[in-house]
């Protein structure tokens, strides 16, 4: 099947910080990618849609500027949070939907990141 | 807009019974896709089924089957024979089509525990 990497797989970073987290998919090109985020014994929420080449289209409540969503290629798409603060720390999900997918179509996740800000 | 209500917060099931995990959904989109993801404590999403809003027979994938009454807007999953690997958060999504962008939305999850 088809396989998403997140890179890293988690990460402890000092308050103030940024950190770029990674999302890759190995064996097909994903036109579109989503970030979602998740607390502890919650849902997915999703943050963001990632379309290659075009700016990301960010959730209600979600800070653009502090979530910075880069689509550079059909293969990768990289989450940054700048000035990380501790009500930040969670765990990130990417997901990737292929290429000429539609409302039928499966979207493979990656394994996510554990981000903790101290 | 799109929304997924999953009303159950945690279910408990005897191993090799059946288990029944409810999803309500709302939509105006006339086409939309209904999934089913299993989540165990290592975090990683695993899908399970899937529903087309136009598909006419109820979706099974061996163990997993979805009970969809479109006119009630209800996706329910069934697990027969539960095993004790079966316990999980269990989330219930719902993908809209052009409308809706793609992206997918997820209901709080219900978690499961199987008894030995």
């Amino acid at each position: 099947g088809a396989v998403v990497s997140q890179h890293p797989s988690w990460v402890i970073c000092k308050s103030g910080t940024s950190v770029k987290i990674e999302c890759r998919s190995l064996d097909f090109q994903a036109t579109t990618m989503f970030w979602y985020r998740q607390f502890p014994k919650q849902s997915l929420m999703l943050m963001a849609t990632s379309n290659e080449g075009s700016k990301a289209t960010y959730e209600q409540g979600v800070e653009k500027d502090k979530f910075l969503i880069n689509h550079a290629s059909l293969t990768l798409s990289t989450l940054t949070v700048t000035s990380a603060h501790p009500e930040d720390s969670s765990f990130y999900i990417c997901s990737a939907l292929p290429s000429l997918a539609g409302a039928r179509s499966e979207q493979y996740f990656g394994p996510g990141t554990r981000l903790t800000v101290t | 807009a799109q929304k997924i209500t999953q009303t159950q917060p945690g279910m408990f099931v005897q191993e090799k019974e059946a288990v029944t995990l409810d999803c309500t959904y709302d939509t105006s989109d006339p086409s939309y896709g209904l999934f089913w993801y299993k989540q165990p404590s290592s975090g990683e999403m695993i899908f399970l089924i899937y529903q087309g809003s136009y598909d006419q027979q109820n979706a099974t994938e061996g163990r997993y089957s979805l009970n969809f009454q479109k006119a009630r807007k209800s996706a329910n999953l069934v697990i027969s024979a539960s095993q004790l690997g079966d316990s999980a958060m269990y989330f219930c999504a719902m993908r809209e089509g052009w409308t809706g962008g793609f992206k997918t939305i997820f209901g709080a999850g219900t978690r499961l525990f199987v008894k030995a």
